[in-house]
């Protein structure tokens, strides 16, 4: 099956700062998501993003399906973006299923 | 407003008390699945659903049954609960079937079985 590898496994930012998290993955892909998990195991849909360039606020997503990888980037970063954040994703097929990289824990300082 | 909604969301049960955790979505998707979030193991798909009276086995099955009498609905049933069943469990849900589209998760549902 695909592999999905993150990194860096840990983040440690000052409240202000700017991130990248990087997820790369094995295989074509016809799915790639972000997520973030917060505190009370809630999982966030951040971007639906198999290919391209998304932004939504202080987030923004890009995937290049040739080189096999997806960026997440954080602006501004802010101390209720701590959490986990998952990289997600799907080969082709009937089954849908979500492959999950084992995650970046994020923590944003005051 | 489109929802995955799970019930319960948390559970302390005992071992052989039969148990469903309900899993209903208000998007009319086709594709409904179920996950368990346990350490050091991420996130596995235990089975997945591609419409209406139509299931199949994910990774880890065991231990599970589901049902998809309606499309809206997507039960999990634990017919005799083990401790190592203790997790949190993610309903899914998806428009379509094949990869393509966002899939949308409920809040989660911990289980803990004594």
């Amino acid at each position: 099956g695909i592999q999905v590898e993150q990194s860096p496994p840990d983040l440690i930012l000052q409240e202000g700062a700017n991130s990248t998290l990087r997820c790369n993955f094995s295989d074509s892909v016809n799915n790639l998501q972000w997520f973030h998990q917060n505190p009370w195991g809630q999982l966030i849909n951040l971007f639906y993003i198999p290919s391209g360039t998304k932004q939504n606020g202080r987030l923004s997503a890009t995937t290049v399906a040739t080189e096999r990888y997806s960026l997440l980037y954080i602006s501004s970063s802010q101390t209720t973006d701590s959490g986990v954040y998952f990289c997600a994703a799907a080969l082709g097929g009937a089954n849908s299923k979500l492959t999950f990289g084992k995650g970046i824990t994020l923590s944003v300082r005051p | 407003e489109a929802q995955v909604t799970q019930n319960p969301r948390y559970l302390i049960t005992v071992t052989g008390k039969k148990l469903t955790v309900t899993c209903s979505q208000n998007m009319n998707h086709e594709y409904m699945s179920w996950y368990r979030q346990d350490p050091g193991l991420g996130l596995r798909q235990i089975y997945y659903s591609m419409n209406v009276e139509v299931t199949d086995k994910g990774d880890v099955p065991e231990g599970y049954k589901v049902s998809r009498k309606e499309k809206r609905n997507f039960p999990l049933i634990l017919e005799s609960p083990s401790p190592n069943q203790t997790s949190l469990y993610f309903c899914a849900s998806k428009r379509g079937q094949g990869s393509g589209n966002t899939i949308y998760f409920g809040e989660g549902s911990w289980l803990t079985v004594v």
